[in-house]
């Protein structure tokens, strides 16, 4: 079966530092998509970062990277120098082909002044 | 910017009601999603359409009908809301091609049932 787990509810980061969320996924299928979005509490979904089975590097998009471990089938975003902006919840999801992506329950994160 | 619009922020509405919630996108996606959010659930799918007047069901379509009747409008229906419909609903669309799978979503309706 497919699955996305993101195993923290919540964390706290402190301004400018950077924070890891972590998200594991289950699939059997070679070929997928792994993304993150951002939800600020004004409940807009917001796309950060796409990372495809196959490819080679890690994404990067400014200060966010997908910390792709396919072996541990792992794909952590990593968020460098936190804004209070950031403040948001975090989804993991994924996509194999077709119409289907499904999320993760989410990660909510606080940047602290 | 592609732009999905939902008709309503926030909504409350009785038990036993008809509920229409509608969605618009304006650039010329074939696929278009309906998702409801709930805290440690994340999102799950409950329907979506490939193409205008065709829909699948997702994950959990019980107690909801959709309806895709132009390209550019895909809306949710509760034929007879219930209690345990309260929730955040999402739509999103979707270009066709390999290469899409970033969905664009709507800023989400906020139900209440009471």
């Amino acid at each position: 079966a497919q699955k996305i787990t993101q195993t923290q509810p919540g964390m706290f980061v402190q301004e400018k530092e950077a924070v890891t969320l972590d998200c594991t996924y289950d699939t059997s299928d070679p070929s997928y998509g792994l993304f993150w979005y951002k939800q600020p509490s004004s409940g807009e979904m917001i796309f950060l970062i796409y990372q495809g089975s196959y490819d080679q590097q890690n994404a990067t998009e400014g200060r966010y990277s997908l910390n792709f471990q396919k072996a541990r089938k792992s794909a952590n975003l990593v968020i460098s120098a936190s804004q209070l902006g950031d403040s948001a919840m975090y989804f993991c999801a994924m996509n194999t082909g077709g119409f289907k992506t499904i999320f993760g329950a989410g990660t909510r994160l606080f940047v602290k002044a | 910017d592609v732009k999905v619009t939902q008709s309503s922020r926030y909504l409350v509405k009785r038990t036993g009601e008809k509920v229409f919630l509608e969605c618009v996108q304006d650039m010329d996606h074939e696929n278009m999603f309906w998702y409801r959010q709930d805290p440690g659930l994340g999102l799950r799918l409950i329907y979506f359409s490939y193409d205008v007047k065709m829909k699948e069901k997702g994950d959990i379509p019980e107690g909801y009908s959709v309806s895709r009747e132009k390209k550019e409008r895909f809306s949710l229906i509760l034929e007879s809301a219930s209690t345990n419909q309260t929730s955040m609903y999402l739509c999103a669309s979707l270009p066709s091609g390999l290469e899409s799978y970033e969905q664009y979503f709507g800023p989400g309706t906020r139900l209440t049932v009471t």
